[in-house]
């Protein structure tokens, strides 16, 4: 079955840029979605659809996908972009949707 | 706005049953998928199940495949997961999330609910 790989950690300073990595076979053929998800809070979509920004989600916030690699990039990170960050697609082969192992957003 | 809402969450012992149920209002509710995603305590993301806008269509992870049961009244703007055969495993919190297009399936989750706990224990 198909595998997200996501790295569980990543730490950036305030107003640094902090990139996320998705990997999976051909990703770039699928469209990712991701998601912000903070302690006791709902997941928030992001990103939908590779590079769409939903109504109210910052412009810091943009993403890519190409070949193996689906990458969520925030730019000028601030405190409050600390979470966990999911990447999403489906799997065609059975249908079912699929999400990376989450990576923890530090800022230092 | 969009509101999910989750309830019917609660402890059951393994091997026991329980029906989360998610009700919904802000969007037309017989137009979109809708799907149960949960989160094991220090775990990431899992999606459960997904449904049709019309239950046409009905998935389910291999984790739960046999045991859940997926269902929609869109008389009553609601959605609903009968739990059968509860493991220790299923303990999460589990929530209600909405597909992002008009009829579509294998799409973005665009709103969430907060989510209703389930603990499963002896």
């Amino acid at each position: 079955s198909y595998v997200l790989t996501q790295p569980p950690s990543v730490s950036v300073a305030p107003g640094q840029t902090a990139r996320i990595t998705c990997w999976g076979n051909n990703i770039g053929s699928k469209s990712v979605h991701w998601y912000q998800k903070k302690p006791g809070q709902a997941p928030v979509l992001v990103i939908s659809y590779d590079v769409d920004r939903p109504s109210g989600i910052p412009e810091r916030f943009s993403a890519s996908n190409s070949g193996n690699t689906a990458t969520l990039t925030i730019n000028r990170v601030e405190a409050g972009d600390e979470a966990d960050y999911y990447c999403q697609v489906w799997d065609g082969n059975n249908d079912h949707a699929l999400f990376g192992g989450g990576t923890k957003l530090t800022v230092l | 706005e969009v509101q999910l809402v989750e309830s019917g969450g609660g402890l059951e012992q393994p091997g026991r049953s329980l029906r989360l149920s998610c009700a919904a209002s802000g969007f037309t509710f017989d137009e979109y998928a809708m799907h149960w995603v949960r989160q094991s305590p220090g775990k990431g993301l899992e999606w459960v199940s997904g449904i049709t806008y019309n239950s046409n269509s009905i998935a389910y992870a291999d984790s739960v495949k046999g045991r859940f049961t997926i269902f929609r009244d869109n008389a009553k703007n609601s959605l609903y997961l009968q739990m059968t055969s509860l493991r220790t495993e299923d303990t999460a919190l589990y929530y209600c999330a909405k597909g992002g297009t008009v009829g579509g399936w294998d799409t973005e989750f665009d709103s969430w609910g907060q989510g209703t706990l389930v603990t499963v224990s002896s």
